[in-house]
């Protein structure tokens, strides 16, 4: 257990509304990552921070933004839900060995 | 994008049977991880391999590294239902970001 908690953990929205996840770490670990997790797809990268306000895009970043203003907690906004946009979005953070742990996910459909 | 190709995409077989689940990449990786996840949850780490032709196991799973360090394998001896899950492996890259790059997963069926 790497204390990674995502909240909230199921949302139901409407298409054009904003919707904010949040992943919360309790070690201070540096790297910090946003999944999102779609049959077919495996999990693919949305955004990564490599520290408080450093960020970078993944793979999958359109429609996409973050923020990290403190070192625990790393936040994905979804600045107007799409309904592809549905999917299981995983938090995830890198210790200094290089090994990913997982947040329980956060199950986000867009109506 | 890293590619990682799994292979296969779905597996059922019967308890005790043997398996091998494949990931190919035409990049070379920093390291190559294996996951295990169950359904509402995240994927749990089982395995890193490092060093190009490395070998490592863990019980029943047997893991292997390419000696070019762009594809891995995942070997099971007697599978139990315990093992049923989606495996994943993931490919990481220590020299662009610390990027973690994931294949489609495996969903393995382990039938009592």
């Amino acid at each position: 257990d790497a204390g990674i908690t995502q909240s909230p953990r199921h949302k139901v929205t409407e298409t054009g509304t904003p919707v904010t996840l949040r992943c919360h770490q309790t070690e201070n670990h540096r790297y910090m990552y946003w999944y999102r997790q779609d049959p077919g797809h495996g999990l693919r990268l949305i955004h990564y921070s490599y520290g408080v306000k450093d960020t970078d895009k993944g793979e999958v970043s359109d429609g996409y933004s973050v923020s990290r203003s403190k070192t625990e907690d790393f936040l994905l906004t979804l600045e107007s839900a799409t309904s592809s946009q549905t999917s299981v979005y995983f938090c995830a953070i890198a210790t200094a060995t290089g090994e990913l742990f997982f947040g329980e996910g956060s199950r986000l459909t867009v109506l | 994008t890293q590619l990682l190709e799994q292979s296969p995409q779905f597996l059922s077989i019967q308890e005790g049977e043997n398996l091998t689940v494949y990931c190919n990449s035409s990049s070379v990786f920093s390291s190559l991880q294996w996951y295990r996840q169950e359904p509402g949850e995240g994927p749990v780490l089982l395995v890193t391999v490092v060093t190009g032709g490395e070998v490592k196991k863990l019980k029943r799973l047997t893991f292997q590294f390419g000696d070019a360090r762009k594809d891995s394998s995942l070997h099971i001896t007697a599978a139990q239902p315990g093992d049923t899950g989606l495996y994943l492996c993931a490919g990481a890259d220590l020299n662009t970001g610390n990027q973690f790059y994931f294949g489609t997963g495996t969903s393995l069926t382990v039938i009592p």
